[in-house]
């Protein structure tokens, strides 16, 4: 059984450029998350998405936005990038969100 | 606005000594609440899942309680070990999927 993969490991970006950050599900998984987060916090959710679909949505402006393929991998997008975008982005998978969240070891995104 | 606190913020304690983690959350219509450890600069790792209709779940040496009507649950850890130092999470799954954490409780056990 492989396990929830996320790439890049690290990036450093420009403010104001744009981002891609990409998770790999867990086998049998259909439910992704996103989180962010910042040095000395807990993770904040960003949004899930379940069968392709937007499911759920934290408190993030749109410039956050997600992709779910039918092998129910995952994409992260930011734009227009903004300092306090630094942070550690982490995925997780569950089947259904009522169920265990597994995470990936995360992206660490360096905005400058 | 779903709020989630876990105290102690930091936690130091010898090996072997038993500890117990708090975590309470404000609103109870809760789907359920997660257990996880993590490591620095690294991802979570799951310990325990307790659904909203459960009392509590156990995994070895971790033993974990939901009050689903008074907003808290614990992480009880036994015999604790030098390899159990790392910061322990506590999430909430509430309403509309969304998923509330606390900032954590980062424990030492000192050999």
């Amino acid at each position: 059984e492989t396990g929830v993969t996320q790439s890049p490991t690290h990036l450093i970006k420009t403010r104001g450029q744009q981002v891609t950050l990409r998770c790999s599900s867990q086998s049998g998984h259909n439910t992704v998350s996103w989180y962010q987060q910042a040095l000395g916090q807990g993770p904040q959710f960003i949004f899930q998405y379940y069968r392709e679909e937007e499911n759920g949505r934290g408190n993030f402006p749109p410039r956050f936005s997600g992709l779910q393929f039918p092998n129910y991998s995952s994409e992260l997008n930011v734009n227009a990038l903004e300092l306090d975008d630094s942070a550690l982005y982490l995925c997780a998978s569950s089947f259904q969100s009522a169920y265990e969240q597994y995470f990936g070891p995360g992206t660490r995104l360096t905005v400058t | 606005k779903q709020e989630v606190t876990q105290i102690p913020a930091a936690l130091s304690v010898p090996e072997g000594e038993n500890l117990v983690l708090n975590c309470s959350f404000t609103d109870s219509a809760i789907y359920n609440l997660q257990w996880f450890r993590q490591d620095p600069g690294k991802g979570l790792t799951s310990l325990l899942l307790i659904q909203s209709s459960q009392r509590e779940q156990t995994s070895g040496r971790l033993n974990a309680s939901l009050d689903k009507s008074s907003g808290r649950s614990t992480l009880y850890i036994a015999a604790s070990q030098p390899g159990d130092s790392a910061t322990y999470l506590c999430a909430v799954v509430g309403g509309y999927q969304k998923v509330t954490f606390g900032i954590g409780t980062k424990l030492q056990v000192i050999p």
